[in-house]
């Protein structure tokens, strides 16, 4: 069964570190690419972060750049995003998800249940 | 950034009824469209990829069609475990945008 399973949220002081992993079984983690998604409570969906299979391509969205550093770690099946400088607006679910990238098509087909990350002092 | 706006935000229908969601994007973005359902309390689930192709284990009373700038989601005959709030994404470019989401509630 394919299974992505994240840890490391909790609450945290605005300024302040956590990092998030996410456990991949089921699937061979090392030749998808994957993407941490989050949502704020109450909101709607957010792309975060991409990274590439081997981990040499990763992309962000505006409003993490610099302060997030998504990678992983293909030996363990396993994927991490470092978050560093955390506001109040970061509060949010965060999903890892593994991302399908085809010659047509490029889409988000499994997700794990989440960890929350709440940046409050 | 690709905007990507839903219409209507919300929905009020009936089993078995027929209801379709819009989702309109900034800029043309080919087939690279995808449709994801997400239940209270549960990770969100593809339901559609590239605009009109059905993810495994979905059944078929869902379907997506439209190109470029223009897409639709339908569910042919709502089910009690169809009310749920449904997203767009665009993923022809970085970021990758989602839209507002639609909520679709029971009559």
């Amino acid at each position: 069964e394919v299974q992505l399973v994240e840890s490391g949220g909790g609450l945290v002081q605005p300024g302040g570190s956590l990092r998030l992993s996410c456990a991949a079984s089921g699937f061979s983690f090392s030749t998808y690419w994957m993407t941490w998604v989050r949502q704020a409570p109450g909101k709607g969906l957010e792309w975060v972060a991409n990274i590439d299979q081997g981990g040499s391509g990763t992309y962000y969205v505006d409003s993490v750049k610099g302060r997030f550093t998504i990678s992983r770690d293909n030996a363990k099946n396993s994927l991490c995003l470092q978050m560093n400088s955390l506001r109040a607006e970061d509060t949010a679910l965060y999903y890892c998800a593994r991302r399908v990238v085809r010659g047509g098509d490029d889409e988000f087909d499994t997700w794990g249940q989440g960890t929350f990350v709440t940046v409050s002092s | 950034d690709i905007q990507m706006t839903q219409s209507p935000s919300s929905l009020s229908a009936s089993p078995g009824d027929r209801v379709t969601i819009t989702c309109r994007a900034s800029q043309s973005i080919s087939n690279y469209l995808n449709w994801y359902q997400q239940k209270a309390g549960q990770a969100p689930k593809l339901l559609i990829y590239a605009s009109s192709s059905l993810q495994s284990g979905v059944p078929s009373r869902f379907s997506g069609d439209g190109f470029g700038t223009d897409f639709t989601l339908s569910i042919s005959s709502l089910q009690p475990e169809d009310f749920a709030t449904y997203y767009c994404q665009q993923s022809r470019y970085t970021p990758i945008t989602f839209g507002q989401g639609t909520r679709l509630e029971i009559k």
